[in-house]
């Protein structure tokens, strides 16, 4: 069964830098038509696609969010991550990973997801 | 703001049925037979109940179905019940560049 876990710091400080990762359990990221996709969702509002990685190399990003993210995988690991820098508190929100299929940068649809991690910038 | 328009609140009786919509445009629903649902309950992540318009994944109940008309997606849940009480999310592929879009959920109340 396909489980995503996310891991990193809950809270980051103004204008430094959110680094999340994302371990994968039941199934390889180098899986042929599976994305590994970045979501999140700030508190009471709704979801945001930050962007994806494919297991070739390939990385998919938001527009409004591009200039800030960097999304990596590492095949030795089973996992992929997420870099957002510089924050600020507009960037407070749950974050998720997911696994992402149906069309170009895994945007089709998102299963599973992970449980979320809640990220809060502030100094 | 969200890109594709939901309303914020709807609500049913046990036992009936009701239908959320997703407003959006040509260059997103109306373009793409890629749009998706997601159930949330407070505090878990959301759930894929609705793929490609109008498939359901393994597990889902088929109480949940989707369409879609030129460029609004509707789903709709029969047979209300009180764990169904959620919200509940649309999105979209939207292209190439801007890949994927949200509605702004709509939160369920069961009466």
């Amino acid at each position: 069964q396909l489980q995503l876990q996310e891991s990193g710091p809950g809270l980051v400080k103004p204008s430094e830098t959110l680094s999340l990762t994302c371990f994968v359990s039941g199934a390889s990221i180098t899986t042929i038509g599976d994305y590994w996709v970045w979501l999140r969702q700030p508190p009471g509002t709704g979801l945001e696609y930050i962007g994806s990685f494919y297991y070739n190399g390939a990385t998919y990003y938001n527009p409004s969010l591009k200039s800030r993210v960097t999304i990596s995988g590492d095949t030795s690991k089973n996992e992929f991550s997420l870099t957002l820098s510089p924050v600020t508190a507009t960037d407070t929100a749950v974050y998720y990973c997911a696994r992402g299929k149906g069309a170009v940068g895994g945007a089709g649809w998102f299963d599973p997801w992970g449980q979320g991690t809640l990220v809060t910038v502030s100094s | 703001q969200s890109a594709l328009a939901q309303p914020a609140s709807v609500s049913g009786s046990p036992g009936q049925s009701i239908t959320i919509s997703c407003f959006g445009t040509s260059s997103d629903v109306g373009n793409y037979n890629v749009v998706s649902w997601y159930q949330q309950f407070p505090g878990k992540a959301p759930k894929l109940i609705i793929y490609e318009v109008t498939k359901r994944p393994s597990g889902v109940s088929n109480r949940f179905s989707g369409s879609k008309s030129g460029n609004t997606a509707s789903l709709t849940i029969s047979g209300l019940q009180a764990e169904d009480e959620a919200d509940y999310y649309c999105s979209s592929y939207a292209g190439s560049f801007n890949l994927v879009v949200f509605g702004g959920g709509t939160k369920l109340t069961v009466l």
